[in-house]
């Protein structure tokens, strides 16, 4: 049972443009959403994370949306940039419920086209 | 500087041998987590420890067993009964108690079934 969904396995941009990763979630114990980087044969980064209570964060060319109702939450990266090329994880914690295990999509590969 | 280091980087093993991969961290995390990376499967969480002498089944935990003597060590075996091993393991720490700031990740092991 996939709590975590990212149905794009991959994306190509335009470098310059936006681009927008989606991720849907089942579990509506979940509170707590972040997003990964991912080069190959290397550990995830961390990038971005948002809260239940919010429905809007940005860090600089990253902003992510997430929206209750609809238990979906994306990414935008604008200007999309070379270096944003790699897999894009979703992952979603219960942390009110005491679940702190991150519970992980099965990835975007974002591919930025220069 | 603080990290989390997985060694080895690559890792062959004959069928029918248990392998031990490590996991070392310096950031006085108390959570440590193994995670399994999949093409098209995302990660999805092997064991996971929130305390010293104690470790918790993840969601994928058969054919594998861990240890957590020392809050900065957290190895994985990958024993025989592991009908499919070959896989990029991802070992991962972070604040007990928290998730914000997600988890650190240590570079990972591919291990290979040869």
């Amino acid at each position: 049972d996939q709590q975590v969904k990212q149905n794009s396995p991959s994306l190509s941009v335009q470098e310059g443009r936006i681009s927008i990763l989606n991720c849907d979630y089942t579990n509506s114990m979940f509170d707590y959403f972040l997003w990964y980087k991912k080069y190959p044969a290397e550990g995830p980064t961390f990038l971005i994370s948002i809260s239940s209570i919010k429905d809007k964060n940005e860090d600089g060319r990253f902003t992510v949306f997430l929206n209750k109702s609809a238990k979906h939450l994306s990414l935008h990266i604008v200007p999309s940039q070379p270096g944003d090329s790699a897999v894009y994880f979703c992952a979603a914690s219960g942390t009110r419920s005491g679940n702190e295990k991150l519970t992980f999509g099965t990835g975007t590969r974002l591919t930025i086209i220069p | 500087d603080g990290g989390i280091t997985q060694s080895p980087k690559y890792l062959f093993r004959k069928e029918g041998q248990n392998v031990t991969l490590s996991c070392e961290q310096n950031l006085n995390h108390d959570a440590m987590y193994w995670y399994r990376q999949d093409p098209g499967q995302g990660l999805r969480l092997i064991y996971y420890s929130q305390i010293v002498n104690d470790f918790q089944k993840g969601d994928i935990a058969e054919g594998y067993s861990v240890s957590r003597e020392k809050k900065e060590s957290f190895p994985l075996t990958v024993t025989s009964a592991q009908k499919n091993p070959t896989a990029f393991y991802l070992c991962a720490s972070s604040v007990s108690g928290t998730v914000s700031g997600g988890y650190t990740f240590g570079s990972g092991t591919r291990l290979t079934v040869v």
